[in-house]
């Protein structure tokens, strides 16, 4: 079954420290991933996709097919980086697409 | 507003009551989904419309209904709902099923039941 694991509830760091966000799938097809975030009081929006293979806001995460994982990582992490963090997974299922979400990571950057 | 709004941001509702969460998009996106988000759970995909068909329903209880009247509304009926239904719902658009687009999410609407 298509699911989204993320094992870490809540993720505690201090300003400038290297940051990774776990994330693994299962997935029976070829995997499409992305990270969502949503920071205080705002709305849940797209950080970025694996198939772009951008840095956004310093984030990287690479798909690794082998671990069926797809890691967020940041060297240095900014307390502006405080958010809730969801990886998603496009299941194709059914001749449509839609989003399946982990349960989230919560990253707390403290000064 | 640009994006997608939802309506009301909060909502107290007894268990024999009934009201309606409403969800408006202006990017002409024609595919619109609501979500469910319990604390410390995944996102719950519940519903899924594509101009304005309904494509899935993802095994969600009769006491939600869903109503799209245009590719840029959807609300979502609630009657003689329960205390565990109470979660913040999540509207979300994009531009179409087919396509890799990004979603765009609404604030949210944060339901309790009482």
């Amino acid at each position: 079954a298509q699911r989204v694991t993320q094992p870490e509830k809540l993720l505690s760091v201090f300003k400038g420290a290297p940051v990774e966000l776990k994330c693994n799938y299962s997935y029976s097809g070829s995997p499409e991933l992305f990270w969502y975030v949503q920071y205080s009081r705002q709305r849940l929006q797209l950080l970025l996709r694996h198939i772009s293979r951008e840095s956004i806001k310093g984030f990287t995460a690479d798909l690794n097919k082998g671990e069926t994982s797809f890691h967020l990582k940041k060297p240095f992490a900014q307390e502006e980086d405080s958010a809730m963090y969801y990886c998603a997974l496009k299941d194709k299922a059914g001749g449509y697409n839609k989003l399946i979400f982990g349960a989230g990571t919560r990253l707390a950057v403290h000064p | 507003e640009t994006g997608v709004t939802q309506t009301p941001r909060h909502l107290v509702m007894g268990m024999t009551n009934k009201k309606s969460l409403k969800c408006e998009q202006h990017l002409g996106h024609n595919a619109m989904y609501w979500y469910k988000q319990s604390a410390k759970k995944p996102l719950e995909l519940m519903f899924v419309y594509s101009l304005e068909e309904r494509v899935e329903n993802n095994s969600v209880p009769s006491r939600f209904s869903p109503e799209c009247p245009n590719s840029s509304h959807l609300f979502l009926h609630l009657h003689t709902l329960q205390p565990e239904d109470s979660a913040l719902y999540l509207c979300a658009s994009s531009q179409d099923l087919a396509a890799n687009t990004e979603a765009f999410f609404g604030q949210g609407t944060r339901l309790t039941v009482v």
